[in-house]
């Protein structure tokens, strides 16, 4: 079984409107949640991170935990053709959590 | 200010031979990660280093598989007698301390022959 699950796409959306993207973690100890940004070609960049349920706002991004649930969610407002990429979701590891465990990604088309 | 920085950013070698890959982290960062991506799949842990403590080496996959870390900064991964599986982008990240916000470098793109 995995232990962080993501749906891998591709999600495709319209310019300006609304990507969702979700994450699952089996590991119910977690307790720091990332998401990355992955160009193709390129190395991982950090957008958010979050420690507490609930919503934590970045601009135009939302980042969304329920850790009842083990869910986490990257909301990207007024989508635009750059953030067209791959969304990795890490979660730490509770036996050593320095060690962040990724998901495979789900891959985000935004349309013009 | 400068970023973690990694080399070479690609490296082609030969089935059996050994390769080093080093990653400058950033500057005051006391953590150090490597890990690898392999072509189509998730990012995977390798090792980690944390100031003066021993690392934790749990993600290597073979004794094949080292790496060091130099006076608290700079380290390197080294491969011995490299296989095609070896193949991957080797990427390294560094934090300012132990489970904080994880900033990745460009990465080394290895390739076996």
């Amino acid at each position: 079984q995995k232990e962080v699950e993501q749906n891998s796409g591709p999600l495709s959306v319209p310019e300006g409107a609304i990507a969702s993207l979700n994450c699952t973690y089996s590991d119910r100890g977690s307790q720091s949640f990332f998401w990355y940004r992955q160009y193709s070609g390129k190395s991982p960049e950090l957008i958010m991170s979050i420690y507490s349920n609930g919503d934590k706002e970045d601009g135009r991004f939302t980042a969304q935990l329920n850790k009842a649930s083990q869910y986490v969610s990257l909301l990207i407002r007024d989508s635009q053709p750059s953030d067209s990429a791959t969304y990795l979701c890490a979660v730490n590891s509770m036996d050593s959590s320095y060690k962040l465990i990724f998901g495979s990604g789900t891959r985000l088309l935004v349309r013009p | 200010g400068a970023g973690v920085s990694q080399s070479p950013s690609n490296k082609v070698t030969e089935k059996g031979k050994d390769v080093e890959l080093r990653c400058d982290p950033i500057s005051g960062h006391t953590a150090l990660y490597w890990y690898r991506q392999s072509l189509g799949q998730g990012l995977e842990f390798l090792i980690y280093f944390q100031g003066n403590s021993a690392p934790d080496k749990s993600g290597l996959p073979s004794d094949r598989f080292s790496a060091e870390r130099t006076g608290g900064s700079v380290s390197t991964l080294t491969i011995q007698r490299t296989q095609q599986e070896d193949s991957a982008v080797y990427l390294c990240a560094s934090s300012l301390e132990a489970e904080g916000e994880q900033f990745f470098g460009p990465g080394t793109r290895l390739t076996v022959l």
